[in-house]
């Protein structure tokens, strides 16, 4: 079945560190890829819509700047989140399909010390 | 505003249970209706699906209802065994292609008592 990798499972570093978080889907190819952000016991809340070739779109209320997409290819997006602090700490998940229902990534857990 | 919604926040049932977990969603628009469910540390694992045509779809153990009238989604959990021990998350699709996103509900907590 299809299957979304996400990389780095976990991340520990510094604030003021920009961090890059890939999401590949590995057996199908996704023009449109979706990235999240939860935190601790709470839901999915959407950032942004990853589109291949173009730019992404984000939700209200996420700092283009801050979380930097790129989907550069078919099967690979990634979000970078810029001069990270530790407001930045959370789980980011990633979810991509060819058609519904989206499959999902792992997640990466961030820290910011 | 739109938004999609659980009753309850955490659900205790005893092992070999039924479990029902409901959803409420206020955008009659929606026409695609997923289950998830999430495990410590891990990303949401599809369940089961239903499109806006059907009231009712079964899969293994599982079984989703739609009730279109009052706006309720229910997964239901034959019984229940300690690996369902999860978050369950119900999320809402208004256009229904891959490219289009989901809005997810705010999930409920399932605890399996042996």
């Amino acid at each position: 079945g299809a299957v979304v990798s996400q990389h780095p499972s976990r991340v520990i570093c510094k604030s003021g560190t920009s961090v890059k978080i890939e999401c590949r889907s590995l057996d199908f190819q996704a023009t449109t890829m979706f990235w999240y952000r939860q935190f601790p016991k709470k839901s999915l809340m959407l950032m942004a819509t990853s589109n291949e070739g173009s730019k992404a779109t984000y939700e209200q209320g996420v700092e283009k700047d801050k979380f930097l997409i790129n989907h550069a290819s078919l099967t690979l997006s990634t979000l970078t989140v810029t001069s990270a602090h530790p407001e930045d700490s959370s789980f980011y998940i990633c979810s991509a399909g060819v058609r519904q229902p989206q499959h999902f990534g792992d997640g990466t857990r961030l820290s910011i010390l | 505003g739109e938004s999609v919604g659980l009753h309850l926040p955490t659900l205790s049932v005893q092992e070999g249970d039924n479990s029902i977990i409901n959803c409420a969603y206020s955008n009659s628009a929606s026409d695609y209706f997923i289950w998830y469910k999430q495990e410590s540390g891990k990303g949401p694992q599809f369940i089961i699906d239903i499109r806006s045509n059907m009231d009712k779809r079964q899969g293994q153990r599982v079984t989703v209802l739609l009730n279109k009238t009052v706006k309720h989604l229910s997964l239901q959990i034959a019984a229940t065994q300690p690996g369902d021990s999860a978050v369950y998350f119900c999320a809402e699709n208004f256009l229904g292609g891959a490219n289009s996103k989901l809005t997810f509900g705010k999930g409920i907590t399932l605890s399996v008592r042996p």
